[in-house]
């Protein structure tokens, strides 16, 4: 199984804010990598594809880099409605893991 | 538009089987490269993928639950189901279906809590 860590698993930030989530994968996973988003009581929401390829009519304030074992999630400038958590996915061998997750709170 | 959403019960009991149904429209299970996955999330933790169908009928099952999952699809009714056997109270979680053309998760259904209890 390939496993996904991120770092750190709570966030606490400011509006205006540059802010960084890693992810780590136990093995290489090409740039085989989305992100997503999630609010409480909601479906998660496609952010990024492919570790970098930003969704249709996602702010360009996220962007995401990195390609074989390690990757990162930046919100350029965290505005009101960033707060949430976030969680990595990666789909190599036609199998998907989730990392654990990144609460991003109000500092 | 692409629209998926799960039905099932929202209470099983102990070793009892849970059958989910995910209801699409939108796309086709039969057109090359689609597929959909179930995902669950317990309470305050983090989303766990549990298995995919693709539109070759190709399955593939988290490796942890293998033993337990089914998942098949009915092309005609725009339907995946998934089975899972010897349901336990660790079990409860919101289950969400999702499509996939591209391998990963782009749209979700709203996902349905499951609780397993007594």
């Amino acid at each position: 199984d390939i496993q996904m860590t991120q770092s750190p698993s709570t966030l606490s930030a400011s509006v205006g804010d540059r802010v960084t989530i890693t992810c780590r994968a136990s093995q290489s996973i090409s740039s085989w990598l989305a992100w997503y988003q999630q609010k409480p009581g909601k479906a998660p929401k496609l952010l990024i594809y492919k570790a970098s390829s930003l969704e249709s009519g996602v702010p360009s304030r996220f962007s995401g880099s990195g390609s074989g074992t390690e990757f990162t999630l930046t919100i350029s400038s965290l505005q009101p409605d960033d707060f949430a958590t976030y969680y990595c996915q990666q789909y190599n061998s036609y199998r998907w893991t989730f990392g654990q997750g990144t609460k991003v709170e109000i500092k | 538009q692409i629209t998926l959403k799960e039905s099932g019960p929202t209470l099983v009991k102990p070793t009892q089987t849970l059958t989910l149904t995910c209801t699409f429209s939108g796309f086709s299970l039969s057109t090359s490269g689609v597929g959909v996955g179930w995902i669950r999330q317990p309470p305050g933790k983090a989303l766990e993928w549990l298995a995919l169908i693709y539109w070759n009928d190709d399955k593939r099952y988290s490796p942890s639950l293998k033993s337990r999952l089914t998942i098949t699809k009915d092309t005609s009714k725009n339907q995946v189901v998934l089975t899972m056997t010897n349901m336990d109270p660790v079990d409860t979680a919101t289950y969400y279906c999702a499509h996939s053309l591209r391998q990963y998760p782009d749209y979700w259904g709203q996902g349905t809590l499951v609780t397993v209890s007594s």
